[in-house]
């Protein structure tokens, strides 16, 4: 088993749409948790911290549930710029080590 | 400013050459990462270098060799490279090392090419 799952999409929704991403992670140590944004043949963006209150920033809301290692990221108001592959990433308790997930991409269309 | 750059952008080298990545970054940050990344795949962490000292090394073969003059700079030494090696290379940063849970910033990778 993976240590972060995603589902890989693509996800395909017409701009204004919302779209939610679901993560998976495996190590109950696990200590900080991100979602980055890449777009194509570029480097991974950090688009914003998970806390586990959840957070929100602008259309963009991040959950985190410790007790089922459930990560999410909702997108309100889909963008056509919103088009991008999306990481879950993971941060593990005394290590230096990201783990990311797969990734999932999403296509926003007009 | 969370700026960190790399360079060249691109390379395209023989297997018989040496040749280096340069990675730096002005934010005071004590520890930099070096990623692989294949298309269509998550990046692959590589080395950690903490306080200037490799902390992790993830199993990465000789012909790969990191160096890290400084707290700003890291180098990744090429040698004797093969086709599949071909990939991006990414830097990154951050603040606090060994698990302090800091955001690492990327910078905007070398893209590899190895003939």
């Amino acid at each position: 088993r993976k240590e972060v799952e995603q589902d890989p999409g693509p996800f395909n929704v017409p701009e204004g749409a919302t779209v939610a991403f679901n993560c998976t992670y495996s190590n109950s140590a696990s200590q900080s948790f991100f979602w980055y944004r890449q777009d194509c043949r570029k480097e991974p963006k950090l688009l914003m911290s998970v806390y586990s209150s959840g957070n929100e920033d602008g259309r963009f809301t991040a959950q985190l549930n410790r007790a089922s290692q459930y990560i999410s990221l909702l997108i309100r108001d889909s963008k056509l710029s919103d088009s991008a592959t999306y990481l879950c990433v993971v941060l593990t308790f005394n290590t230096d080590k990201l783990i990311f997930g797969t990734g999932t991409r999403l296509q926003v269309f007009p | 400013d969370t700026e960190v750059t790399q360079t060249p952008k691109h390379l395209v080298m023989g297997m018989t050459n040496k040749k280096s990545l340069k990675c730096e970054q002005h934010m005071g940050h004590r520890a930099m990462y070096w990623y692989k990344q294949k298309a269509k795949k998550p990046p692959e962490l590589m080395f950690v270098y903490s306080y200037e000292k490799l902390s992790i090394n993830e199993s990465v073969p000789s012909r790969f060799s990191p160096e890290c003059p400084n707290s700003s700079l890291l180098n990744l030494h090429l040698h004797a490279l093969q086709p599949e090696d071909s990939a991006l290379y990414l830097c990154a940063s951050s603040l606090a090392p060994a698990g302090g849970g800091d955001t690492q910033y990327f910078g905007p990778g070398t893209r590899l090419t190895v003939l």
